[in-house]
């Protein structure tokens, strides 16, 4: 079974200091992490993927396998950040199938001015 | 904006009835997938479809029913055997073979209620 674990439901930080937003995985396989975020009254969209090693609106995740994690990291907060993250696995079955993909209960991050 | 259409926006449903939700996609996905968000609970998986006419349970099957007959259509019901049905529904799509860092896009969710 795959499992994703983000332990904080609410983050609070001002603008312009650094944000991390906590991910930990639980999958027997080689999973593929994904950060998806859910700006108000949007729908809810890719952020980043661990594959693709990217940074994008400043964010970055690395997978480490060791710690079972992949956090999202952004050094200066902007108030434009604030949002409801959510980090995701997909799985694959040991005969090739892909498996679903399976989220966490989702970070609620708000940005203060 | 598209690609993926949730329908309807608002579902309202007495006690005891079936109800069925729409998604259709034109983005010629092979993968489809219905979630359940409620309020701290996140997304949790419902069905799931990696080709035409074959679908899995997720882990909150009970109580619902899918169906693929069409590559472009994942529509989902929800039966008088869900204990506690009113939530938002998301559909998405994605490409086959997840694997390679493919996304997932998601629909615009049915709020349901049950009256």
């Amino acid at each position: 079974a795959q499992r994703v674990t983000q332990p904080e439901k609410l983050l609070s930080v001002f603008k312009g200091a650094p944000v991390e937003l906590k991910c930990n995985y639980s999958y027997s396989g080689s999973p593929e992490l994904f950060w998806y975020v859910q700006y108000s009254r949007q729908r809810l969209q890719l952020l980043l993927r661990h594959i693709s090693r990217e940074s994008i609106k400043g964010f970055t995740a690395d997978l480490n396998k060791g710690e079972t994690s992949f956090h999202l990291k952004k050094p200066f907060a902007q108030e434009e950040d604030s949002a409801m993250y959510y980090c995701a696995l997909s799985g694959m079955y040991s005969g090739g199938g892909a498996d679903g993909l399976t989220f966490g209960k989702g970070t609620h991050l708000i940005i203060q001015p | 904006d598209g690609g993926i259409t949730q329908s309807p926006k608002y579902l309202f449903r007495k006690e005891g009835q079936n109800v069925t939700l729409s998604c259709e996609q034109n983005l010629n996905h092979d993968a489809m997938y219905w979630y359940r968000q409620d309020p701290g609970q996140g997304l949790r998986l419902i069905y799931y479809s990696q080709i035409v006419n074959d679908f899995q349970k997720g882990d909150i099957a009970e109580g619902y029913s899918v169906s693929r007959e069409k590559k472009e259509s994942f529509p989902l019901t929800v039966t008088s055997a869900q204990k506690n049905p009113t939530a938002f529904y998301l559909c998405a799509s994605s490409r086959r073979a997840a694997h390679g860092g493919t996304e997932a896009f998601f629909g615009q969710g049915t709020r349901l209620t049950v009256v």
